[in-house]
């Protein structure tokens, strides 16, 4: 069965510090976002993306964000500048459709950690 | 802004118990989605929810869809340890809206 990679499982990276996420939705998806889960806490919406732009985004996703689809395979999520409270799971997902009732294929996330 | 809130937060049940978890939204949902989440797994999808007072069963799950598109159910008929995760919905309040999730609802099965 396909399905979303996310890469690197682990990141570490010092305040201040920029980070990208990297992740590969499934081949023949057209829709892809960002979620973050905060350590026993819910899952939440970051960013959503086709067609080479932001679709929506949530308060979240401040002006330190930023996503791009650099070919045609990879989608990225940047942090300029890392905070403390960027420390969380990051899971990519991918949608065939723009419409909700599409499953959403959650990647296995990348665990960012900022000292 | 639309919230939705799952009870309980945590719920602890011997093998065998059954388990149930309830989700609630502030607006009308066009469908109700559930996931599981593993212990330091990611959310996997489970199953979706469309029409008012749908009930759907997979094998000992049953998920239910209130009349009113506001709330939703996940039953868990004799729990097994396999069953241990996270439990969370999620649903937007149109197909082009945003998926909202609830904060989750954690089962621990004590064998």
């Amino acid at each position: 069965e396909p399905e979303v990679t996310q890469t690197p499982s682990h990141q570490v990276t010092q305040m201040g510090q920029e980070v990208i996420l990297r992740c590969v939705p499934i081949s023949n998806h057209l829709y892809f976002y960002w979620y973050r889960q905060i350590l026993g806490q819910k899952v939440e919406f970051l960013v959503s993306f086709y067609n080479n732009e932001i679709s929506e985004k949530s308060e979240i996703f401040d002006d330190q964000f930023s996503v791009e689809r650099p070919d045609g395979s990879n989608f990225t999520l940047k942090i300029r500048s890392t905070k403390l409270e960027d420390s969380a799971m990051y899971f990519c997902a991918s949608t065939a459709l723009l419409q909700s009732t599409d499953t959403q294929y959650f990647g296995p996330g990348t665990r960012l950690t900022v000292l | 802004g639309q919230q939705v809130m799952q009870i309980p937060q945590y719920q602890h049940v011997q093998e065998g118990e059954d388990f149930t978890t309830y989700c609630n939204s502030s607006t009308t949902l066009s469908n109700i989605q559930w996931y599981k989440q593993r212990p330091g797994g990611h959310p996997v999808f489970l199953i979706q929810l469309v029409k008012s007072g749908e009930v759907k069963k997979q094998k000992r799950l049953t998920f239910q869809f209130g009349e009113a598109k506001k709330n939703s159910s996940l039953h868990i008929t004799a729990t097994q340890t396999t069953d241990v995760g996270t439990y969370f919905c999620a649903g937007p309040p149109t197909i082009y809206d945003k998926v909202i999730f609830g904060p989750g609802t954690s089962l621990s099965v004590i064998p």
